[in-house]
């Protein structure tokens, strides 16, 4: 069965670091979405990607985020200069169209110390 | 911003009996609506959804129902197995794009 995968698994970083969480949607999916959920909290959307540019994004998805599908299979969610509160569980998502439910990846679990 | 509330943290059911889990949204104009389960350490997992025309959908021991004038939708397992022990999430959909999870209710059903 087609799953979402993503890289690293767990990432540790040093406060004002650049990061880089990759995703590898399913490969007919249409519709690309980064979520990250805090230890303990819901899981909260930050962004949606459709037609190779962002469809819409949440409070939290300010400019020290950005999104890319640098060659048509990768998703990248790259965060310029991390700071404490970026650390949580980062989800990435896909669906082919609007009538089918998302298909979740793994996670990654960033640290940022 | 609560718009959709799951005011139960955690809920513990007897293998075999019916578990319901409930979620409250804010915003009318929701038109689609989705359970998934959460295992620790992985992803959310879609369960079963509801558009917000339907008031009740189902798929095998999963049932949601949708109370549009009370803006309130359940889900009812039954009969819940302990496997079914996880973290449920409902979620809506905002627009064409957007999904706003619920903060989740810890089902644990007991052998």
């Amino acid at each position: 069965e087609p799953e979402v995968t993503q890289t690293p698994s767990h990432q540790v970083t040093q406060m004002g670091q650049e990061v880089i969480l990759r995703c590898v949607p399913i490969s007919n999916h249409l519709y690309f979405y980064w979520y990250r959920q805090i230890l303990g909290q819901k899981v909260e959307f930050l962004v949606s990607f459709y037609n190779n540019e962002i469809s819409e994004k949440s409070e939290i998805f300010d400019d020290q985020f950005s999104v890319e599908r640098p060659d048509g299979s990768n998703f990248t969610l790259k965060i310029r200069s991390t700071k404490l509160e970026d650390s949580a569980m980062y989800f990435c998502a896909s669906y082919r169209d609007r009538n089918y439910e998302q298909y979740f990846g793994p996670g990654t679990r960033l640290t940022v110390t | 911003d609560q718009q959709v509330k799951q005011n139960s943290p955690s809920l513990s059911v007897q293998e075999g009996r019916i578990s319901i889990l409930n979620c409250d949204y804010t915003n009318s104009m929701f038109d689609y609506f989705l359970w998934y389960k959460k295992y620790p350490a992985e992803g959310p997992t879609f369960l079963i959804s509801i558009s917000s025309i339907k008031d009740k959908n189902e798929d095998g021991r999963f049932t949601v129902f949708l109370n549009k004038s009370a803006k309130h939708l359940s889900l009812h397992i039954v009969p819940s197995q302990p496997g079914d022990s996880a973290v449920y999430f409902c979620a809506a959909r905002s627009g064409t794009y957007k999904y706003i999870f619920g903060t989740g209710t810890r089902l644990k059903v007991l052998a």
